[in-house]
């Protein structure tokens, strides 16, 4: 059963940092590309970004490019968002995914709430 | 402002049929990209319902159906169920943003 944990969120200050991460297992993780997906509260969901199998290739929304950080260690099966400068707007809760074929996500995690508030 | 437009809610007696839009552009559906669908209960993680255009993926039932045409893409779900109360997204890539992108969502109300 394939199965994805996410960790590490949690209410930080505008301008703080937090890192996400996501515990894989019931499958090969280094076989696939992964992704996070964030959902604001009231809102639809919002791809974030993805990282492919190998983690030699990294792709982000406009919304997070240059504050936050994908990578991955597929020695541990473990999926990372590194988040920097991280506004109001980020408030959400972040889910990792497996992603797949021609481009969709096959498995969600039960996500992370990410609050960002003074 | 989503990229994909969906209607924000739909509703339907138990038993009867509804379709759920998903309207792009010459960027992401129109441009030939596979669109898919998810069905997410607040408080839950989103499911795979519909994946390259019409496809399914195992345990998910044939009441669910999914359709592509130019630049829109639809979900229909017959026989409703009081079970199928959630909210549908839909998703494709777009060339233009470089990434994935979602409709804004549809809340389905069984009434």
């Amino acid at each position: 059963e394939v199965q994805l944990l996410e960790s590490g969120g949690g209410l930080e200050q505008p301008g703080g940092s937090l890192r996400l991460s996501c515990a894989a297992s019931g499958f090969t993780f280094s076989s696939n590309a992964m992704t996070w997906v964030r959902q604001a509260p009231g809102k639809g969901l919002e791809w974030v970004s993805t990282i492919s199998s190998r983690g030699d290739r990294t792709y982000y929304a406009d919304s997070v490019k240059g504050r936050f950080t994908i990578s991955r260690d597929n020695s541990k099966n473990t999926l990372y968002l590194q988040m920097n400068r991280l506004r109001a707007e980020d408030t959400a809760i972040y889910y990792c995914a497996e992603f797949v074929g021609t481009g969709y996500f096959q498995h969600w995690g039960q996500g992370a709430l990410v609050t960002v508030s003074s | 402002q989503s990229v994909l437009t969906q209607p924000p809610s739909v509703s339907g007696a138990p038993g009867q049929r509804v379709t759920i839009s998903c309207t792009g552009s010459s960027s992401n559906i129109g441009a030939g990209y596979d669109v898919h669908w998810y069905q997410h209960l607040p408080g839950t993680a989103p499911k795979l319902l519909i994946y390259g255009n019409t496809n399914r993926p195992s345990g998910v039932p044939d009441r669910f159906s999914g359709s592509k045409s130019g630049t829109s893409a639809s979900l229909a779900i017959t026989g409703l169920q009081a079970e199928d109360e959630a909210d549908y997204y839909c998703q494709s890539y777009d060339n233009r943003l470089s990434g994935s992108v979602f409709g804004g969502g549809t809340k389905l109300t069984v009434l």
